[in-house]
């Protein structure tokens, strides 16, 4: 049974550009959640999806976007990069409050 | 709003010793979830345990154990007998209790754990 798939695994993208990251759910899981993990730091929430709606928003500017899909997979998508955007991005899927599954995440580097 | 605190952002141990790793937090709802994970290098979060508030049973998973004690907002995890593998990035987060699926997680600053032989 395949866990979260994150894609790509790393990448490096120039101030001004925009990014989407992609996310494909452990099988069965129903909602989607981004975080973004900076050096030496925990996660910090972004959003959440259920049922193709944001259902849930941390404290982060409108740049950041996202989208789930009818077959639950998720894509976030920032744009307008800033050097400070270079972090992990982890997505987390679940079914219900016993099961965040999270990926191995994306390594986005901005320059 | 929820806060959690992991005071300890480095520790290093030799092989075979016990170690606490510390985690204190602060929300204002009655009812809540606390987590731990593990991130090793390759980045992925590895969930350890999960406990609600209701339950403060102390819980024991091999060389694992867990501390919750609501009194002092504290959720602290041992590892007895370390070793080498439990080298990693350990996080203690928060999530409100909600019926349904999922909350957003509020993870405190991580603890890095090095076991050295």
């Amino acid at each position: 049974d395949a866990g979260v798939t994150q894609s790509p695994t790393h990448l490096i993208k120039t101030r001004g550009q925009q990014v989407t990251l992609r996310c494909s759910p452990k099988s069965g899981h129903d909602t989607v959640s981004w975080y973004q993990q900076a050096l030496g730091q925990g996660p910090q929430f972004i959003f959440q999806y259920y049922e193709e709606e944001e259902r849930q928003r941390g404290n982060f500017p409108d740049r950041f976007s996202g989208h789930q899909f009818p077959n639950y997979s998720s894509e976030l998508n920032v744009n307008a990069l800033l050097l400070g955007d270079s972090a992990l991005y982890l997505c987390a899927s679940s079914l219900d409050l016993n099961g965040y599954t999270f990926g191995s995440g994306t390594r986005l580097t901005v320059v | 709003a929820q806060k959690v605190t992991q005071a300890q952002t480095e520790i290093s141990v030799v092989e075979k010793e016990d170690v606490t790793l510390d985690c204190v937090y602060e929300t204002r709802d009655t009812t809540y979830y606390l987590f731990w994970y593990k991130q090793p290098p390759s980045g992925e979060l590895v969930f350890l345990i999960r406990r609600n508030s209701f339950d403060e049973q102390n819980e024991i998973s091999g060389r694992y154990s867990w501390n919750f004690q609501k009194s002092t907002s504290s959720f602290n995890f041992t590892i007895t007998a370390s070793q080498v593998v439990d080298s990693a990035v350990y996080f203690c987060a928060l999530s409100e209790a909600v019926e349904t699926s999922g909350s957003r997680l509020t993870f405190g600053e991580g603890t890095q754990l090095t076991v050295n032989p």
